[in-house]
């Protein structure tokens, strides 16, 4: 079945630093949603990329939609605190019947250290 | 609009015994989804529905079982707990916009702990 990861699982930035972390699916998929979740919270979406080599930003983050649709992108340029939490990239398969299915990656977990 | 609700919110179950968590979404939405995020593991798919009526499997279905009867709910069932199934369980709805699942909203999640 379909599978996505995401790398790296852990990362620990000073604040001010830059941080990406890298989504990879097994199959093509039809789109790509990044999503945020703050420590004890749910997650919230963030932005959905469509179109093959797409980017978009959204003030400091910055997102990649790869040029096959099997791998995604998110930056984050110059880190706060307020940037804390786990991001999930989630997309469903690119295919005729069964694409509402919403698997979701791994996750990168960010800490910041002031 | 309270978008998506679960309950229970915490839960507690022995080994064996049986509960269904409830969840419930008021913006008219066609797709629904159940999830168990475990620590390093992601939110994985357990069973997602496209409409009333309708469930289908999603990465891990065993020993749970959902039921779709009315739009607005999504049942998820446990007939037999068993510690392997202590999670935070969310509940997820979305729709379709321009051919693509759009957004997914989330509930606040159930912390199940089986003993």
């Amino acid at each position: 079945g379909q599978q996505v990861m995401q790398i790296p699982q852990y990362q620990h930035v000073q604040e001010g630093e830059d941080f990406t972390t890298y989504c990879n699916s097994s199959t093509t998929l039809s789109n790509i949603q990044w999503y945020k979740q703050r420590p004890g919270g749910h997650p919230v979406f963030l932005i959905q990329l469509v179109k093959s080599g797409e980017v978009k930003k959204q003030k400091r983050l910055t997102f990649q939609f790869g040029e096959a649709k099997k791998n995604s992108s998110l930056h984050i340029t110059a880190t706060q605190t307020t940037d804390v939490g786990t991001y999930f990239c989630a997309g469903p398969p690119d295919r005729l019947f069964g694409n509402e299915k919403l698997t979701f990656g791994t996750g990168t977990r960010l800490t910041i250290i002031p | 609009n309270a978008g998506v609700t679960q309950t229970p919110k915490f839960r507690v179950l022995k080994t064996g015994q049986s509960m269904t968590l409830l969840c419930a979404q008021d913006m008219n939405h066609e797709y629904m989804y159940w999830y168990r995020q475990d620590p390093g593991m992601g939110l994985r798919l357990i069973h997602y529905s496209v409409g009333e009526g309708t469930t289908a499997k999603g990465e891990v279905p065993d020993g749970y079982n959902v039921s779709r009867l009315k739009k607005q709910n999504f049942l998820l069932g446990l007939e037999s707990a068993a510690p392997s199934q202590t999670s935070v369980y969310f509940c997820a709805s979305s729709s379709r916009d321009r051919g693509f699942v759009a957004e997914a909203f989330f509930g606040q999640g159930t912390r199940l702990t089986v003993v």
